[in-house]
């Protein structure tokens, strides 16, 4: 069975950091394309970030590229985003989703930027 | 970037009914449109992609059609649990973006 685990949300400072994790089970992260997603309360979602299979390709939305790294460790089947220099606008829920065209999605996890 | 809007962004049907909604991206991006639909409090589920191909699962009285740079979502029959935001993305180029969304709501 296909499943995605996203961890790693919380409360942090305007500045801070955060590395969210997506655990994967039931494929191998190192096969699949995969994608970072959010969408803050209330909005529409947010294409944030992709990885190809062979992960040589990466590419973000203008509006985190340079503040957020999307790597990929094979060995625990896991996708993460790394997030950085965050502001109130990343409040938000951060999804992962598997392949370009997104067939499955975590639950997400909730990140909240505030002082 | 390829912006893509959506029309109505808000629409209200009966059970029974047929609803069409309306995907228009600022370029032409082939058949590169995927579709999903959002439950409150819920991920996303992809209904559709390559703009037509219902994914495995889903009721055959959703469908997709369109290329270039109109596309459309149709429900027919429309039923209570097809409450939900329905989203467009295109995935011809990077970044790829969303539509704003489609909520529709059961009188």
């Amino acid at each position: 069975e296909v499943q995605l685990v996203e961890s790693g949300g919380g409360l942090v400072q305007p500045g801070g950091s955060l590395r969210l994790s997506c655990a994967v089970s039931g494929f191998p992260v190192s096969s699949y394309e995969m994608n970072w997603v959010r969408q803050a309360p209330g909005k529409g979602l947010e294409w944030l970030s992709y990885i190809s299979s062979s992960g040589r390709n990466l590419f973000y939305a203008d509006s985190v590229r340079g503040r957020f790294t999307i790597s990929r460790d094979n060995a625990n089947n896991s996708l993460y985003l790394q997030i950085n220099s965050l502001t109130a606008e990343d409040t938000a829920v951060y999804y992962c989703a598997r392949r370009a065209v997104c067939d499955f999605w975590g639950q997400g996890t909730l990140v909240t930027v505030s002082s | 970037d390829i912006q893509l809007t959506q029309s109505p962004s808000f629409l209200s049907a009966s059970v029974g009914d047929s609803v069409t909604i309306t995907c228009r991206a600022s370029q032409g991006i082939s058949t590169y449109l995927a579709w999903y639909q959002q439950r409150p409090g819920k991920a996303p589920k992809l209904l559709i992609s390559a703009a037509s191909t219902l994914q495995s699962g889903v009721p055959s009285r959703v469908s997709g059609s369109g290329t270039g740079t109109e596309f459309t979502l149709t429900i027919s029959s429309l039923q209570p649990e097809d409450s939900a935001t329905y989203y467009c993305q295109q995935l011809d180029t990077f970044p790829r973006t969303f539509g704003p969304g489609t909520k529709v709501d059961i009188k």
